[in-house]
């Protein structure tokens, strides 16, 4: 595809349901990045891969949340048990390497609420 | 702790004004840092990207300057159109940890 894509759009899910999010990156960008959005703020880091591993995870606020990119491209981020705070906007980026000067493409993100 | 701040929080301005956005931050030691541009509903755009030794950088009528030394950036907007419309986020990446932290935003809106 020309750019990172984000399944679903919208998600609403209530309290104490699992939700899957999933990110399909710009293919052949290495790297994958989770972030999430609150109204009126900035993105804040969740969770950085390198190819299939999970390079930096201290973004994650809690053990509910998991990311796994098992073949090195498309990561899904998966929230157990979701608790009305989980409502953001998630976004996921890549890029063609890491951090560092590489340019991260944002996908639109999921909207999740959770009632 | 917040280590990029923006201002102002938001701003309206009229169509065809300039506007300038102030980023500071205190992320250390320094990669880079980048302006994003993220409308409603849509993941952000970077525009510009500076490295310490650059001091300001262009992307058609948005203009990036950066000091390293007092650890301020502006994003300066020319001839602002309705399409300017969208939050700006100041973004800064540092060499140690491998963090990006992304600023707040300034909430910008042009007015006809």
């Amino acid at each position: 595809g020309a750019g990172v894509s984000q399944t679903p759009s919208n998600k609403v899910t209530e309290k104490g349901k699992y939700v899957e999010l999933r990110c399909d990156p710009i293919s052949g960008h290495t790297a994958l990045y989770w972030y999430r959005q609150s109204l009126g703020q900035g993105p804040e880091f969740l969770i950085y891969f390198q190819g299939t591993g999970a390079a930096d995870d201290s973004g994650l606020p809690n053990d509910r949340f998991f990311a796994v990119r098992p073949e090195g491209s498309v990561s899904t981020l998966k929230i157990q048990r979701t608790e009305r705070g989980d409502s953001a906007v998630y976004l996921c980026a890549s890029s063609l390497g890491g951090f560092q000067n590489n340019e991260q493409f944002f996908g639109p993100g999921t909207r999740l609420t959770v009632l | 702790k917040n280590q990029v701040e923006q201002s102002p929080q938001s701003l309206i301005i009229l169509e065809g004004k300039n506007c300038t956005l102030q980023c500071n931050y205190t992320v250390s030691p320094f990669s880079n840092l980048r302006w994003y541009k993220q409308d409603t509903g849509r993941g952000p755009v970077s525009l510009t990207i500076m490295t310490f030794s650059e001091n300001t950088k262009s992307n058609g009528r948005y203009t990036a300057t950066l000091d390293a030394d007092t650890k301020q950036s502006s994003l300066h907007i020319t001839a602002s159109q309705l399409s300017d419309s969208a939050s700006y986020i100041c973004v800064v990446t540092n060499t140690g940890g491998f963090k990006t932290i992304f600023g707040a935003g300034t909430r910008l809106f042009v007015k006809a």
